[in-house]
């Protein structure tokens, strides 16, 4: 079946460290990939997608190259700022499914 | 303008108890969703509804009961409600295609005592 593999937080990280966090999909055909974000007490914002393979998705900083070969969709980003804390969600969609497909979330702490 | 938003945002409540969660987008989207987010953060999708009619049901107990009036609503109501059932639940929908995304709502923290 579909799925989503993340790596498993918490991640802790000063200020300007370069950031990154795995994540790797199982499905056939070819899914949209999406990167979720979630600060506390708050639902998930869309951080950036990418429909194909070899897109490269952008937003605050932070990308994520949709890799065909290697199944993954791995967030990075050059400088963290403590404002980037908080629960990161990769996920994909499937439109014959009509759902979107969550990994387990990987929880980002940045020290000053 | 909230794009979606429900309510309630807390909802402390008994065990044995039914209480009902809203949910409403005004984004014009034709799929909504329901989603459980446990204490770990974990996500599981537990409704999808396309135009009003139910896609997805991810063997959710039958206490819970969605139930989408129209395109823009998809309410859920869950009878007899057990300490597990505590978590925060969350409603999106998005727009069948692609380039889909969903957006979300804030969540409903439900706790049962």
């Amino acid at each position: 079946g579909n799925s989503v593999t993340q790596m498993e937080g918490p991640v802790t990280l000063s200020e300007e460290a370069f950031l990154t966090i795995n994540c790797t999909y199982t499905a056939t055909g070819y899914p949209s990939l999406f990167w979720y974000v979630q600060y506390p007490g708050e639902g998930l914002q869309l951080l950036l997608k990418a429909t194909k393979a070899d897109d490269k998705g952008s937003n605050k900083g932070f990308e994520a190259t949709y890799r065909k070969e290697t199944t993954s969709f791995h967030l990075e980003k050059g400088s963290v700022q403590v404002s980037d804390s908080a629960v990161y969600f990769c996920a994909l969609y499937y439109s014959s499914a009509s759902k979107i497909i969550f990994g387990s979330g990987t929880r980002l702490s940045i020290r000053p | 303008d909230t794009a979606v938003s429900q309510t309630p945002k807390y909802l402390v409540t008994q065990m044995g108890n039914d209480k009902s969660i809203k949910c409403e987008q005004n984004l014009g989207h034709d799929t909504m969703y329901w989603y459980k987010q446990d204490s770990k953060k974990f996500l599981k999708i537990m409704f999808s509804y396309n135009n009003k009619e139910l896609i997805i049901n991810e063997t959710v107990p039958n206490r819970f009961s969605p139930k989408s009036p129209d395109k823009a609503h998809l309410n859920l109501h869950i009878n007899s409600l057990e300490l597990g059932d505590s978590a925060v639940y969350f409603c999106a929908s998005s727009q069948e295609g692609r380039n889909t995304e969903a957006f979300f709502g804030q969540g409903t923290r439900l706790t049962v005592v």
